[in-house]
Parts: structure tokens; C-alpha cells; sequence
């Protein structure tokens, strides 16, 4: 099983700075990695698939890389809407799994 | 537009199952393998089983492998979750998820609360 670990588990920004994450999986997983978002009482959304491919109608703030083992989320200018937590995912292997979250919060 | 409706949810004994029901719109379901991922009170998302867009693979999470199990009725753009020998820990909120390979879309999901 690809176990995939998110670091950190909580980041405190302030709006309009930058926010990377990261997110490390224990065998490679190629570029079969998404990243998701999910607000309390929501849904996740998905933002990223294929390691760096923004999905429809997610604005360009948001953007990714990586590939293998090591993955990034950044997001350029942080707004309001984006204090949520945030998930990879893998997709390359079974089981599925997910990283255990990263909380982005306001400083 | 694409919705996912889950319902079947509720409050049930340990040991005891419960029958998870998805119902998809605005999108060719025949065409897309369907996920469950669920996400227990406070906790992370936790991938559940995912199926072919015709059924004929399935796949499952060791925690639930012998116990649940996913199928589905394009005639009826529907997708179930067969929940057997339910456990505390399977308490949770349980979102249905359309993809193949990653899901692009989910439910607002259904709540099921295991406890005696």
C-alpha cells in the first residue's frame, strides 16, 4: 500500500501570502496523484489530477508539481475562500489511499 | 449538471448491515467507474471501493474487504454499498464519487452511525 504523508499538518497564513504544501508518498506513485479541498460540511473538491493539471473551473492561484515520491501544492495568493483542508490522493495503485490532510488557517 | 445523490444512511447496531444507495445525473454514469470514500466524525478521507463502469471489476479496502460490498445498476444510474457485520469504526459519512481513475466529483454524502 502507497502510504502517503502530508506535511505540515497545519499551516497558519495570512491572507494574501503564499502557502506550499507538500505531500510524500512511500513508493513511487508516477503522476497519478490529485490533490483535493473540502471545506467543513463539504464535500471534497478536487483541484489538481495528474500531479499538476488543474481541474475545470479552478483559478490559476492554484498550482502543483512533482512527480515519483515528492509532491507540491502551492497556493500564490491566499484568499478567504481557500482556508480549508487540503488531501492528496493516489491513484496508482490499490488500495487508493489518501495523506491524512493538511489544515490551512488563518494567522 | 453532475449530481450524485446518496441516501440509505441512519443508525445501526454492531454486527447488523445497511444497504448505501447513489444516485447519479448529468452524466453518461454507464460511462464512469464510481467510488465510495468515507470520512469518519473529525477524521480524514479514507478511499472505501471503487467498481468499473460495467461492473465487471471491484476493488476494496482491507478494512472493509468481506464485509461491504460495492455494486451497481446502470439501468438505473445507481450505485449501491452492501455494508455486512458493521463495526464502531465504521461510523462515518459516506460519499459516493464519480471516476475511473481519480474521482472528479462527489456527493454530499450520507451519515451512518454504528453504535448499540
Amino acid at each position: 500500500e502507497a502510504v502517503m504523508t502530508q506535511s505540515p499538518a497545519i499551516l497558519s497564513v495570512s491572507p494574501g501570502e503564499r502557502a506550499t504544501l507538500s505531500c510524500r508518498a512511500s513508493q513511487s506513485v508516477s503522476s497519478n496523484l490529485a490533490w483535493y479541498q473540502q471545506k467543513p460540511g463539504q464535500a471534497p473538491r478536487l483541484l489538481i489530477y495528474a500531479a499538476s493539471t488543474r481541474a475545470a473551473g479552478i483559478p490559476a492561484r492554484f498550482s502543483a508539481s512533482g512527480s515519483g515520491t515528492e509532491f507540491t501544492l502551492t497556493v500564490s495568493s491566499l484568499q478567504s475562500e481557500d482556508f480549508a483542508v487540503y488531501y492528496c490522493h493516489q491513484y496508482n495503485s490499490w488500495p487508493r489511499t489518501f495523506g491524512q490532510g493538511t489544515k490551512v488557517e488563518i494567522k | 449538471q453532475v449530481q450524485l445523490v446518496e441516501s440509505g444512511g441512519g443508525v445501526v447496531q454492531p454486527g447488523r448491515s445497511l444497504r448505501l444507495s447513489c444516485v447519479g445525473s448529468g452524466f453518461s454514469f454507464s460511462n464512469y467507474g464510481m467510488h465510495w470514500v468515507r470520512q469518519a466524525p473529525g477524521k480524514g478521507l479514507e478511499w472505501v471501493a471503487m467498481i468499473w463502469s460495467d461492473g465487471s471489476n471491484k476493488y476494496y479496502a482491507d478494512s472493509v474487504r468481506g464485509r461491504f460490498t460495492i455494486s451497481r445498476d446502470n439501468s438505473k444510474n445507481t450505485l449501491y454499498l452492501q455494508m455486512n457485520s458493521l463495526r464502531d469504526e465504521d461510523t462515518a459519512i459516506y460519499y459516493c464519487a464519480k471516476g475511473t481513475y481519480f474521482f472528479d466529483y462527489c456527493g454530499q454524502g450520507t451519515l451512518v452511525t454504528v453504535s448499540s
